[in-house]
């Protein structure tokens, strides 16, 4: 089982739509969370945080369930723009693992007019 | 914009070769970070710096090696290339517990 997983997609979806990506996560341990954001052929960009309280940047809201553990990305009046992949990551902390960041696989989105 | 560069850009290279990648970042980000990320696939974890010194390993084998150097900059080494090593190897440095990830080497293995 993959420490970190997410449905690969493609999820296509026309502009203005509202889309949900969930993502979930097998450590317990993992202390912090985020969504990162990959545009074809580039490096992984930081969209987010998630906080247990849940939060929002704009037309993106980000959820996270410790006890569930799972992790969810929402995204509201969909742009042409945002059609990417979207990287779930959790972060371990341990004696080995340094500060490492854990990636799921990526979800794919394409925004369509 | 991240302030993390990485070189080459490209590489190619045949089975059973060595190779070296390189990272420099910015000032104050003391940790840096080596992913690999094959196609299709997420970034995996390969190794952590901090201040000169490993401090941190992924599930990769002894023939992926690294440094750090008191000028920001680093070193991914991989011996003995094998054809599953083509990916896209990604830099990210840390500051303020923030990554920021450099645009990564594409290394091709034939």
């Amino acid at each position: 089982r993959k420490e970190v997983e997410q449905d690969p997609g493609p999820f296509n979806v026309p502009e203005g739509a509202t889309v949900a990506f969930n993502c979930t996560y097998s450590n317990s341990a993992s202390q912090s969370f985020f969504w990162y954001r990959q545009d074809c052929r580039k490096e992984p960009k930081l969209l987010m945080s998630v906080y247990s309280s849940g939060n929002e940047d704009g037309r993106f809201t980000a959820q996270l369930n410790r006890a569930s553990q799972y992790i969810s990305l929402l995204i509201r009046d969909s742009k042409l723009s945002d059609s990417a992949t979207y990287l779930c990551v959790v972060n371990m902390v341990g004696d080995n693992a340094g500060n490492m960041l854990t990636f799921g696989g990526g979800t794919r989105l394409m925004v369509k007019p | 914009e991240t302030g993390v560069t990485q070189s080459p850009t490209h590489l190619i290279k045949t089975r059973g070769q060595q190779v070296t990648l390189r990272c420099s970042s910015q000032s104050g980000h003391n940790t840096v970070s080596w992913y690999q990320q094959a196609l299709g696939q997420g970034p995996q974890f390969i190794f952590q710096y901090y201040r000169e010194e490993e401090n941190g390993r992924g599930n990769f084998p002894p023939r992926f090696s690294g440094l750090q150097f008191p000028n920001y900059s680093s070193e991914l080494n991989v011996n003995a290339l094998e054809l599953d090593d083509s990916a896209l190897y990604l830099c990210a440095s840390r500051k303020e517990g923030t990554q920021y990830f450099g645009p990564g080497t594409r290394l091709t293995v034939l």
